[in-house]
């Protein structure tokens, strides 16, 4: 138990479908992160918020729309996907965004895109 | 961008030792950081290191030289729960964590 919750743990959607991620954490860090995982690759960032307030899109596609109502919660909203979106999405959180405290990760969400 | 290497995959039997490197070319350096990760769970902070030198905790151990660009992960005494991937990730100048690519580490009986 890392303190970083996502749901769902698997999801399967079409290229038309509109779904959404959820990442809560118990942590009361003020940094939350959305990460794609794919295999053999590394893993790489897409956005980060700070205090609610986004501070990077690592120029992410919008089909990818990210949401942060408050420090411990972030969504992922998901719509007109392709195949190779298809990975293993990852929340993070920190104490505070650049600081030198590690990130603790969320088990993820498995993406599948038909 | 930043350049972050480590070896794809890497076998060794349970007892043994195993390091674990990973090379990095950065536009300043803030730290660096190896996570765990196993199968389908979550990324695991493992250690970190700002300073040159021996970090050692219990069984893992791991190593840094800013100069070189360079630092281990060493794992001793090798369990089979050790079997996982293992993530080398490194804070630039600007405090922006890049990852490497990860290696999976296979214990064997």
């Amino acid at each position: 138990e890392t303190g970083v919750t996502q749901t769902p743990r698997h999801l399967v959607m079409g290229m038309t479908n509109k779904k959404s991620l959820k990442c809560e954490q118990h942590l009361g860090h003020n940094a939350m992160y959305w990460y794609k995982q794919s295999a053999k690759k590394p893993l790489e960032l897409m956005f980060v918020y700070n205090f609610k307030e986004q501070t990077e899109n690592n120029s992410v596609p919008s089909r990818f729309s990210p949401e942060c109502p408050n420090s411990s919660h972030l969504f992922l909203h998901l719509h007109t996907l392709q195949p190779e979106d298809s990975a293993l999405y990852l929340c993070a959180s920190s104490q505070d965004q650049g600081g030198a405290g590690e990130l603790f990760f969320g088990e993820g969400s498995r993406l599948t895109v038909l | 961008g930043q350049n972050i290497d480590q070896p794809t995959e890497m076998t060794a039997t349970e007892g043994a030792i195993v390091q674990i490197n990973c090379t990095y070319q950065t536009s300043g350096f803030n730290g660096l950081f190896w996570y765990q990760q196993h199968a389908g769970e979550a990324p695991t902070f493992l250690s970190y290191n700002v300073l040159d030198g021996l970090e050692e905790k219990g069984r893992f151990s791991s190593f840094l030289s800013r100069s070189k660009g360079y630092s281990y992960l060493l794992l001793k005494e090798l369990q089979m729960k050790d079997s996982a991937s293992y993530l080398c990730a490194v804070r630039d100048g600007d405090y922006k964590l890049s990852f490497g690519a990860g290696t999976t580490v296979t214990v064997r009986a």
